[in-house]
C-alpha cells in the first residue's frame, strides 16, 4: 500500500517550458489536492478535485492546470513555466472530512 | 489567505521539556487538524479535533480547541530530539468541506 505517490521528485525547467506532475493514490479517496510550499508562506492550495472528472481552483491557480480523468490520479500541469513557480509541490488526498495523506513532494526549479 | 495562524513562529526547547504551540483562525470550522513535517519530507497527520470537542489526546500529544476564541493549542509533553520538525495547523471550514487551509507553520527545535 503506497499511499500517495508523486512523480517526478525533482525537476529543473527553463522559463517557458511545460511539464506535468503526476499524483497517484491507492486509497480510493474522493478528494485530491495540489499545494505549493514556499519558505515563510506555508502551504497554499493550487487546485483540488472532489471526485473523478471534477476540478476546482484554490488560492493560487494562475499558471497551472489540472485534470482528474481517473479517480486515483491527479495531474498538475504547467504550460509555460516561470521562475515564480519554483517551489515544492505537494499532492494530498482524503476521504470525507478526515485527515489528508500527503506525498513526499516534487521539487521544481525554473531557471 | 491563510485561515490558520500559528504562534510562535519558532520554538527551541531542551529535551524532556514540554512544547506548546498555538493556532488561531478566523471563521467557523468543521474541524482543526495538526500536521508535522520533517525536513525535506511530506506532511504527516498528527491529530484531528472536531468543532464540538474541547480536548483530545494521542500519546504525548494534547490538543485543545476553544471555538469562542477561535484558537487551538498543541502540547507535546516530554519532548524528544526526534520531535524536531515543523508543525502546521489546518482548518476545515464550515460549509467549505472540500478545502483544508494551512497556516505558515511553527519550527520546533528540541536540543538533546
Amino acid at each position: 500500500n503506497a499511499g500517495v505517490t508523486q512523480t517526478p521528485k525533482f525537476r529543473v525547467l527553463k522559463t517557458g517550458q511545460s511539464m506535468t506532475l503526476l499524483c497517484a493514490q491507492d486509497m480510493n479517496h474522493e478528494y485530491m489536492y495540489w499545494y505549493r510550499q514556499d519558505p515563510g508562506m506555508g502551504l497554499r492550495l493550487i487546485h483540488y478535485s472532489v471526485g473523478e472528472g471534477t476540478t476546482a481552483k484554490g488560492e493560487v491557480p494562475d499558471g497551472y492546470n489540472v485534470s482528474r480523468l481517473k479517480k486515483q490520479n491527479f495531474l498538475l500541469g504547467l504550460e509555460s513555466a516561470a521562475p515564480s513557480q519554483t517551489s515544492v509541490y505537494f499532492c494530498a488526498s482524503r476521504q470525507t472530512t478526515r485527515e489528508l495523506f500527503f506525498g513526499e513532494g516534487s521539487r521544481l526549479t525554473v531557471l | 489567505s491563510q485561515q490558520g495562524e500559528e504562534d510562535p513562529q519558532a520554538l527551541s526547547i531542551q529535551e524532556g521539556e514540554n512544547a506548546t504551540m498555538n493556532c488561531s483562525y478566523k471563521t467557523s470550522i468543521n474541524n482543526l487538524q495538526w500536521y508535522r513535517q520533517n525536513s525535506g519530507r511530506g506532511l504527516v497527520h498528527l491529530i484531528l479535533i472536531r468543532s464540538n470537542e474541547r480536548e483530545k489526546h494521542s500519546g504525548r500529544l494534547r490538543v485543545t480547541l476553544d471555538t469562542s476564541k477561535k484558537s487551538s493549542s498543541l502540547l507535546i509533553t516530554a519532548s524528544r530530539a526526534a520531535d524536531t520538525a515543523s508543525y502546521f495547523c489546518a482548518t476545515l471550514r464550515t460549509g467549505a468541506n472540500s478545502k483544508l487551509t494551512f497556516g505558515k507553520g511553527i519550527t520546533l527545535s528540541v536540543r538533546p
